[in-house]
Formats: structure tokens, C-alpha cells, sequence
């Protein structure tokens, strides 16, 4: 069972406009969760992270945004650059001591120039 | 400092075979999580290691295996290796000492295991 869930398998967007990346998860016990990135031939690099206590968070160009009650968060990128092509990994996860991440299958996200 | 090195980069093996992945965290860092991704199931949490000892681990079957040495460097192994084994194997350290995932982790390249 998928407890973390990004239902696009891919996105492309044109530079400068704004990508908007999704993700759901079904275990409402989640209260941390994190965005990776990846390139092709390395491994996931951190993004961004928010706590359940937030429904946003802010980092440079890039936005996290969660609804709790919908069990929902995304990610915006703004404004898009080709740079910005890569797979985006969703992650959530328990706070307390020995959790473990949850990913997502990824989204391939092209950003057009 | 050095990133998370993995290796070999890449492996091929047949079915019934074992395998042996290696990975050495960044300096300083003592805990060491391995992960599989596939294109079917994405990337799945196998198991972490910290100070020489298994504090998690995930739903796979008893023949993923993992040790630290004291050095915090880490080996994964996989025995009887089956066709469904094929994936990239990633490896991540963290200077987190609780084990809490808000502590951040840092991705190796990853070993391609192709199992034929």
C-alpha cells in the first residue's frame, strides 16, 4: 500500500511560469515531510522540509505548502528554469526518534526554454 | 568534506548469486540508511545503521542484509538474487544522532544492480 502518492508521473512547464508539483499520503500520523531532487546519475539531494505545525514554507523560489485535512502538499517552483529538470521525490515521516522516510515513485518535472 | 561515495557505480549479476554493495558516509557522520529505488515502487527504505547497529529497518525479506564497521562505513548484501532485485541501491548518511528524519540526509549516487 502506497502511503505516500504522486499520481502524475511526469510535468513540463515553461521557463519562467510556475511548476506546481503534488503529492498525497494516506497515513495521517505523518507529521514531517520533505521534497528531494534528483538528477540523473546522482543521488537525491534535499529541497525543502515542513512540519506539520506550518502549511508553509519558504525558500527562495521555492514554495511548500501543506493541507493537513486533505492530506495534501505540494510543491511550487517560481519562476521555473531549465536547471530545474529532475525527478522530485515526496517524503513524509513520523518526527520522533528511529523514523523512517516514506517516498513517493517521483515526478519528472521538464522545464521547456 | 567528501560526499556519500558508493560503490561499485555499477553491477551485474544472474539469479541465485549474492551481492555485496558498499558505502562510506560523510566524515563525522555515524548513521547510514540504504534505500532501493525502482521505476514500480520508487524508492523504499531497507535499513539504518548507526554506531555499528541495525536501529530501523524496512519491509524487505530476510535476504537484504546490512553491517557498519566502526569506521560508520556500511555494506548491504543481498543473497539469492532473484530478478525482482534489479534496481538502484542508494545509500544515505546523516550526522543525526536520534535518528530523527529532520535531521538531514545526504544521498550517494547509488550502485545499479542488474540482475539477469
Amino acid at each position: 500500500d502506497q502511503q505516500v502518492k504522486q499520481n502524475s508521473p511526469s510535468l513540463s512547464v515553461q521557463e519562467g511560469r510556475i511548476s506546481i508539483l503534488n503529492c498525497d499520503y494516506t497515513n495521517s500520523m505523518f507529521d514531517y515531510f520533505l521534497w528531494y531532487k534528483k538528477y540523473p546519475a546522482e543521488g537525491p539531494t534535499f529541497l525543502i522540509s515542513i512540519s506539520s505545525i506550518k502549511d508553509k514554507n519558504e525558500d527562495g523560489r521555492f514554495t511548500v505548502f501543506l493541507n493537513k485535512s486533505a492530506k495534501h502538499l505540494s510543491l511550487h517552483i517560481v519562476p521555473s528554469q531549465p536547471g530545474d529538470s529532475a525527478v522530485y521525490f515526496c517524503a513524509a515521516s513520523l518526527t520522533g526518534a528511529n523514523s523512517k522516510l516514506t517516498f513517493g515513485k517521483g515526478i519528472t518535472l521538464s522545464v521547456r526554454p | 568534506k567528501a560526499g556519500v561515495t558508493q560503490t561499485p557505480r555499477y553491477l551485474i549479476k544472474t539469479r541465485g548469486q549474492q551481492v555485496t554493495l558498499s558505502c562510506s558516509p560523510i566524515s563525522g557522520h555515524r548513521s547510514v540508511s540504504w534505500y532501493q529505488q525502482t521505476p514500480g515502487q520508487g524508492l523504499q527504505f531497507l535499513f539504518e545503521y548507526f554506531s555499528e547497529t541495525q536501529r530501523n529497518k524496512g519491509n524487505f525479506p530476510g535476504r537484504f542484509s546490512g553491517r557498519q564497521f566502526s569506521n560508520s562505513r556500511s555494506e548491504m548484501n543481498v543473497s539469492t538474487l532473484e530478478l525482482g532485485d534489479s534496481a538502484l541501491y542508494l545509500c544515505a548518511s546523516s550526522g543525526s544522532t536520534s535518528g530523527r528524519v529532520t535531521d538531514t540526509q545526504y544521498f550517494g549516487p547509488g550502485t545499479r544492480l542488474t540482475v539477469l
